[in-house]
């Protein structure tokens, strides 16, 4: 099974701050990663597909980069909103895998 | 604008088996795949299986191989997970969820379904 890791579990923020969430597969994955925003009580939300490729009604705040094992979800500007538990996925190969989830709170 | 309704929250006991139903609405079911995945109380999510609504073919995770068994009734285009011999192990939130256009991604999940196993 492919692992992926995510390298915080949780880290304070601050709202208009940049904040970059890393994602790293145990091997390459070929950019078939998501990233999905989940807040308490809620089921997941999409957010980026492709490693890149935004979902419709996803702020542009919201970037994903990266390629082989190494991934990155960027959110310019942090709103509010924008707090939650943030999950990478792969779907480059079965069983699909996701990352323990990074927690973003405020200060 | 797809959507996927989850039954009700179950309490079961150990041993029993549960079927959880996910009816959809807003999307052709039968050109779907349908995923169910697990999570428990501030953990990540786990995937279990998925379904292909036109053919009801399916892909286990190997880890619930014979533990969770996928149908569907394309007549009311809804999805079922039957889990069996549970354990307390079992409990948490079952999500059903659609498969992106594009991959083995997420892009429409229900609302969940929490699964208590108690004596």
């Amino acid at each position: 099974d492919i692992q992926m890791t995510q390298s915080s579990s949780s880290f304070s923020v601050s709202l208009g701050d940049r904040v970059t969430i890393t994602c790293k597969a145990s091997e390459d994955i070929y950019n078939r990663l998501a990233w999905y925003q989940q807040k308490p009580g809620n089921a997941p939300r999409i957010l980026i597909s492709g490693a890149t490729s935004l979902e419709i009604g996803v702020p542009s705040r919201f970037s994903g980069s990266g390629s082989g094992k190494d991934y990155t979800l960027s959110i310019t500007s942090l709103q509010t909103e924008d707090v939650a538990t943030y999950y990478c996925q792969q779907y480059w190969s079965s069983p699909l895998t996701f990352g323990a989830g990074t927690k973003l709170e405020l200060k | 604008q797809g959507q996927m309704q989850q039954s009700g929250a179950e309490l079961v006991k150990p041993g029993a088996s549960v079927k959880l139903s996910c009816k959809t609405s807003g999307f052709t079911f039968t050109s779907s795949y349908i995923h169910w995945l697990k999570q428990k109380p501030g953990q990540s999510l786990e995937w279990i299986a998925w379904i292909y609504a036109g053919t009801g073919g399916t892909g286990y995770n190997q880890k619930f191989t014979g533990k969770a068994q996928l149908t569907v009734d394309t007549s009311s285009s809804t999805a079922y997970m039957q889990f069996s011999s549970l354990t307390t192990e079992d409990s948490a939130i079952y999500y059903c969820a659609r498969r992106g256009g594009y991959g083995n991604y997420i892009d429409y999940w229900g609302q969940g379904t929490t699964l208590t196993v108690s004596s």
